[in-house]
């Protein structure tokens, strides 16, 4: 069965304190693993797809890797507006993780 | 910037009745997907739809729902028979050709 398992669920930061968010993945026929940023009350909203391990993307402050068994999303010098739930999960059959509720403290 | 758009934003409907919920995918996006989130969980995978037909779909989707491409715009959802189970938030998404999912704002559904 396709799984995809994020840690932590929960992550509360300090303005401008870097930290990672992970995404663990067994998904058979991996075409692809995404991040999403979800606020709350809305739809999600897209950040990545990676295809291969070793394969990275940026975005402003976060960039995204990837492994052949996990991803991360690493956050550098976080401000409050980067507090939101962060989504992610693969493409075979779409799958989606719980979700890191990310909250950065001025 | 193009976007998603859906209708309506909050359905509120009895237990046993059929809601149609609506969703105007991105002009020139080719594939079309339907997901739902009970509230505080996860976001789920529904049916996805390419060539006027259904590509993929969950065990969620079952005998109840159905999807429809009515004209050349509009995408839309419907539960025949609503369970309180149901109630949710509903997120239509499209995209062209790549894997990056354009989704809508979601219509929240209420079944009382």
């Amino acid at each position: 069965e396709d799984q995809v398992t994020q840690s932590p669920e929960a992550l509360r930061l300090q303005e401008g304190e870097s930290s990672s968010l992970n995404c663990s993945y067994t998904v058979s026929g991996l075409r692809g693993l995404f991040w999403y940023r979800q606020d709350p009350g809305k739809g999600p909203e897209f950040l990545f797809t990676l295809y291969s391990a070793g394969e990275e993307k940026e975005k402003e402050r976060l960039k995204a890797t990837l492994t052949k068994k996990e991803s991360f999303l690493h956050i550098t010098a976080p401000k409050p507006e980067d507090s939101a739930t962060y989504l992610c999960g693969g493409y075979q059959k779409v799958t989606f993780g719980t979700g890191t509720k990310l909250q950065v403290i001025p | 910037e193009p976007e998603v758009t859906q209708t309506p934003s909050h359905q509120v409907t009895q237990m046993g009745q059929e809601v149609i919920l609506r969703c105007v995918p991105i002009s020139n996006h080719l594939y079309f997907y339907w997901y739902r989130q009970i509230l505080g969980q996860k976001v789920e995978f529904l049916v996805s739809f390419y060539n006027n037909e259904i590509s993929e779909k969950s065990e969620i989707f079952d005998d109840q729902f159905s999807v429809e491409r009515p004209d050349g715009s509009n995408f839309t959802l419907k539960i025949r028979s609503t369970k309180l189970e149901d109630s949710a938030m509903y997120f239509c998404a499209s995209l062209q050709g790549s894997y990056e999912q354009y989704f809508g704002p979601g219509t929240r559904l209420t079944v009382t």
